[in-house]
């Protein structure tokens, strides 16, 4: 199966908001309510972020949000934070195989 | 407290075995799927296959099928990833993370670094 399709990386000033797309096909993000965000800092392990499209487990900061439309969903941060530059990832569900795939990944740069 | 906990860093040669593992402590191991990803070095990340301990039910990615094995031992509530023949293209980080009650992993291993080189 193929990746997932992100941004390769994305910017913003502390305080701003950004957006990350994460593009599928019907048989993954658009057919079902089953994406989820990953943030994983240099050398440490990815953190769940978001799941099931919008939510959050607990202890992860309401400034991050998710949504989708038809088959691209996205991840968006509010009031950046330097703490926010990261790598993140989105994975979906797939019928194929009845596993995940994750998206090609997204470097965050707080400016 | 959920913990996922993995072996320690390994430097292998090409063509020789291996196998790493993932010790799960604070839930039922039985009862949550455990996968496991690869991040090669610098690259994004990569799901591998996940099984389900409570019957050993297994699912693989096709870019990993017949190329890795994923097992588990319940009596001691640990995962494996096994190589039995290693490439240096198998140089990664590979983690292990559990599945939550949905298609989601919300606890996540260390990671263990393998290497391969001659």
């Amino acid at each position: 199966q193929s990746a997932l399709t992100q941004p390769a990386s994305v910017s913003g000033s502390p305080g701003q908001s950004i957006t990350i797309s994460c593009t599928g096909t019907s048989s993954d993000v658009g057919g079902y309510k089953y994406v989820s965000w990953y943030q994983q800092h240099p050398g440490k392990a990815p953190k769940l972020l978001i799941y099931d499209v919008t939510n959050r487990p607990s202890g992860v900061p309401h400034r991050f949000s998710g949504s989708k439309s038809g088959n691209t969903a996205s991840l968006t941060i509010s009031g950046l934070q330097a703490e926010d530059e990261a790598d993140y990832y989105c994975t979906s569900f797939i019928t194929s195989s009845a596993l995940e795939v994750f998206g090609g990944g997204t470097k965050l740069t707080v400016l | 407290e959920v913990q996922l906990v993995q072996s320690g860093a390994e430097v292998k040669k090409p063509g020789e075995s291996l196998q790493i593992s993932c010790r799960a402590s604070g839930y039922s191991f039985t009862t949550y799927w455990i996968g496991w990803v690869r991040q090669m070095p610098g690259k994004g990340l990569e799901w591998m296959g996940i099984i389900y301990p409570g019957d050993s039910d297994t699912r693989y990615s096709p870019s990993f099928q017949g190329q890795v094995t994923i097992s588990a031992d319940k009596s001691i509530t640990t995962a494996y990833l096994r190589w039995s023949s290693l490439k240096s293209s198998d140089t990664a980080m590979y983690y292990c993370a559990r599945r939550g009650s949905g298609w989601y992993e919300d606890y996540w291993g260390q990671g263990t670094l393998v290497t391969v080189s001659s």
